[in-house]
């Protein structure tokens, strides 16, 4: 079956601006994380969305947000771009909400390329 | 409050010499434990997972990690390298109520 699919693979943008990045998950599956990965301070999560509500949410700025469709595909905005925004944003589909079951297995995306400048 | 700590973030070993990344973990309640590994230019791909049922863990490709309650540790091993291998690594913990928190990650190069 297919797996996790993020559109677009690279982003380039202005400071200032802002942007969506999209995340359709394994087929089936309801759970919907999504991750930034800096080479600074490596994979942060941002926040977790289970059946259309956010279920947790990381030590982001309001910049960040997020929601999920009844389809369970799910997008992130972020509003106001900085050049520290700079990152891979990935996502990651689990059939059960990770918060619930931590042994759930999580299934990446390759992720979307964001470059603020 | 959970985390992961992996030692050294660069590794480098022979081609047909022993894999050893570290990792140790802290977390107030019995921990699900993972090891990922991500290609450049790609998400991360599960190796292995820990979630109680036996302290010696098999992965895909080889690889195995060892529960170690009483070092609150979970090495990565493998005994022959292979120049795919090449990757970085990431340990993660979760518990019941908590996401996926990764550590800083070991980047792995095999020398042939």
């Amino acid at each position: 079956k297919a797996g996790v699919t993020q559109t677009p693979r690279y982003l380039i943008k202005t400071r200032g601006q802002q942007v969506t990045l999209s995340c359709s998950p394994i087929s089936g599956h309801r759970s919907v994380s999504w991750y930034q990965q800096t080479p600074g301070q490596g994979l942060q999560f941002l926040f977790e969305y289970f059946s259309e509500t956010q279920r947790n949410k990381g030590n982001f700025p309001g910049r960040f947000s997020g929601r999920q469709f009844s389809n369970s595909r799910s997008e992130m905005n972020v509003s106001t771009l900085e050049l520290g925004d700079s990152a891979l944003y990935l996502c990651a589909s689990s059939f059960t909400f990770l918060g619930q079951a931590g042994n759930t297995e999580a299934f990446f995306g390759q992720g979307t390329r964001l470059t603020v400048v | 409050a959970q985390s992961v700590t992996q030692l050294g973030s660069h590794v480098s070993v022979s081609e047909g010499a022993l894999v050893l990344l570290r990792c140790n973990y802290s977390s107030s309640v019995p921990p699900y434990l993972f090891w990922y590994v991500q290609y450049p230019n790609q998400g991360l791909q599960l190796l292995l997972k820990y979630t109680s049922a036996a302290t010696l863990v098999k992965g895909i490709n080889g690889f195995e990690a060892e529960f170690k309650k009483s070092e609150t540790s979970f090495h990565l091993t493998k005994p022959s390298a292979h120049m795919s291998d090449a990757a970085e690594y990431f340990c993660a913990v979760s518990s019941g109520n908590t996401p996926l928190v990764f550590g800083k990650g070991t980047r792995l190069s095999v020398i042939a």
